[in-house]
């Protein structure tokens, strides 16, 4: 049964450190990983996806790694700022399913001016 | 940018009532998505919607749950004699067919279900 973890659970940076958010899954055989972002009492705002036969996705200051071997997926945030407070999540898609994801508990960030 | 709507935000019920939850997926998609969170919990993954039908449902989603797309622009969830841990927020998702590869799932921003 696919595992999806994300450690660590929270994370305190200052204004303008580089974030670095991590997943891992225990079975490979997946489609896909979409990396979300959740404010407080509010829905899931999508922020990449990549594909099984990807490598990485890059959009603005984001960028999200994917090594599906290993079971991993990195984001990075460049230069943090206030507004990127929130619950990252990550979601993978089984090889076998119908487009259901399975999500990571999120890692609750907090950037400090 | 359009949007995933869902109706209501919070919605109180007693126990053993009946619930819709309603959502408007955006409007060149195709496949649709419940979810559901219980408070501190990860989002876990209840039926996905296809071409009229049920394309894969959880274990969770069992014969108290159902799903309809009444018309060509909503889509609804019911769940008939509720449960106090039906308690939850619930999410709708859609996303749209991709040329090759899947599209991102676009979420809305909840029902929030208190079940007393």
């Amino acid at each position: 049964k696919q595992e999806v973890t994300q450690i660590p659970a929270a994370l305190s940076v200052p204004e303008g450190e580089n974030l670095v958010l991590n997943c891992s899954f225990t079975d490979s055989a997946i489609y896909n990983l979409q990396w979300f972002r959740q404010d407080p009492g509010k829905g899931l705002t999508s922020l990449l996806l990549i594909q099984s036969s990807q490598r990485e996705q890059t959009s603005g200051r984001l960028n999200a790694s994917l090594d599906k071997s290993s079971g991993r997926s990195t984001l990075y945030i460049a230069a943090s700022q206030p507004g990127d407070s929130a619950t990252y999540l990550c979601a993978v898609r089984p090889s076998d399913s119908w487009g259901k994801f399975q999500f990571g508990a999120g890692t609750q960030v907090v950037v400090t001016p | 940018e359009p949007e995933v709507t869902q109706t209501p935000s919070h919605q109180v019920t007693q126990m053993g009532q009946e619930v819709i939850l309603r959502c408007v997926p955006i409007s060149n998609h195709l496949y649709f998505y419940w979810y559901r969170q219980i408070l501190g919990q990860k989002v876990e993954f209840l039926v996905s919607f296809y071409n009229n039908e049920i394309s894969e449902k959880s274990e969770i989603f069992d014969d108290q749950f159902s799903v309809e797309r009444p018309d060509g622009s909503n889509f609804t969830l019911k769940i008939r004699s509720t449960k106090l841990e039906d308690s939850a927020m619930y999410f709708c998702a859609s996303r749209r067919r991709g040329q090759e590869f899947d599209q991102p799932q676009h979420f809305g921003d909840g029902t929030r279900l208190s079940i007393l």
